[in-house]
C-alpha cells in the first residue's frame, strides 16, 4: 500500500524568504501523480502543484516550485518570497495512475507560520 | 472555476442521532469523494462515487454510508452518530480522465 510522509508537524518562516516543506512516499508503482494542497484558515482545500512522475522537469507555479526525486521518493515544496496569505496547512498527496478510483493519499499535512 | 458546496460549516449532533452531511457539485464531475480529517492524520477517504447510485468503500467505511441519487449531489450519512465521528469531513469531486480534485469548504461536525 502507498504511504505519504510529512515529517514536519509545524514549520516557520519570516515574510520575504524562502521555505522548503518536505514530503516523502512509498509505493512500488511507476506511474502517479503527486500534489501539494494549501487549506488556510477558512479551510477549503487549493491545489498548489501538481507533478507527474513521467516528468522528469520539476512542475513550477509562480512562488511555489517542487523538488521531485522519483528514486529517493521525494517531493518537497518551496515557496519563494514568502507572503502573509501563505500561511496555511500544507498536505502532500499522492495519485496513482492505475487507480480506478483517483483517491488520494494524504500525508500528515505541515502547518506554515509566515512572520512578518 | 469547479464549485463544490457542502451544505453547513458547522453541525452539531448527539450521540445516536441519524446524520445528513450534504455535497454539491456544478462542474458535472463522475467523480465524488468523502474524506475525513483528523489532526496528525491527513485526510482518509470514506467512501467515493463515480456515478449515480454507484459508490466504493473507501479505507474506513465503517459506521457511515453514502446516497448518491442525482450526479452533483453525494451525501454522506452517519446511522448512528458516535462521539468518535467528531471530525471535519471534506467533500471532493474530480472529472474523468482528470487527475486534480476539487474540494469543498468540510463541515466541522461535533458529536456530543
Amino acid at each position: 500500500a502507498q504511504t505519504v510522509t510529512q515529517s514536519q508537524p509545524e514549520m516557520s518562516v519570516q515574510e520575504a524568504e524562502t521555505v522548503t516543506l518536505s514530503c516523502t512516499y512509498d509505493t512500488s508503482e511507476s506511474d502517479y501523480y503527486l500534489f501539494w494542497y494549501k487549506q488556510p484558515p477558512s479551510r477549503q482545500m487549493i491545489l498548489v502543484i501538481r507533478q507527474e512522475a513521467y516528468k522528469q522537469q520539476n512542475a513550477t507555479e509562480n512562488r511555489f516550485s517542487v523538488n521531485f526525486q522519483k528514486a529517493a521518493k521525494s517531493f518537497s515544496l518551496k515557496i519563494s518570497d514568502s507572503q502573509l496569505g501563505d500561511a496555511a496547512m500544507y498536505f502532500c498527496a499522492y495519485r496513482s495512475a492505475f487507480s480506478n478510483t483517483g483517491k488520494l493519499i494524504f500525508g500528515q499535512g505541515t502547518t506554515l507560520q509566515v512572520k512578518p | 472555476d469547479v464549485k463544490v458546496t457542502q451544505s453547513s460549516r458547522y453541525l452539531v449532533k448527539r450521540t445516536g442521532e441519524k446524520v445528513f452531511l450534504e455535497c454539491v457539485q456544478d462542474m458535472d464531475h463522475e467523480n465524488m469523494f468523502w474524506y475525513r480529517q483528523d489532526p496528525g492524520l491527513g485526510l482518509r477517504l470514506i467512501y467515493f462515487s463515480y456515478d449515480v447510485k454507484m459508490k466504493e468503500k473507501g479505507d474506513i467505511p465503517e459506521g457511515y454510508s453514502v446516497s448518491r441519487e442525482k450526479k452533483e449531489r453525494f451525501s454522506l450519512i452517519l446511522e448512528s452518530a458516535s462521539t468518535n465521528q467528531t471530525s471535519m469531513y471534506l467533500c471532493a469531486s474530480r472529472g474523468t480522465g482528470i487527475p486534480t480534485q476539487h474540494f469543498g469548504d468540510g463541515t466541522r461536525l461535533s458529536i456530543l
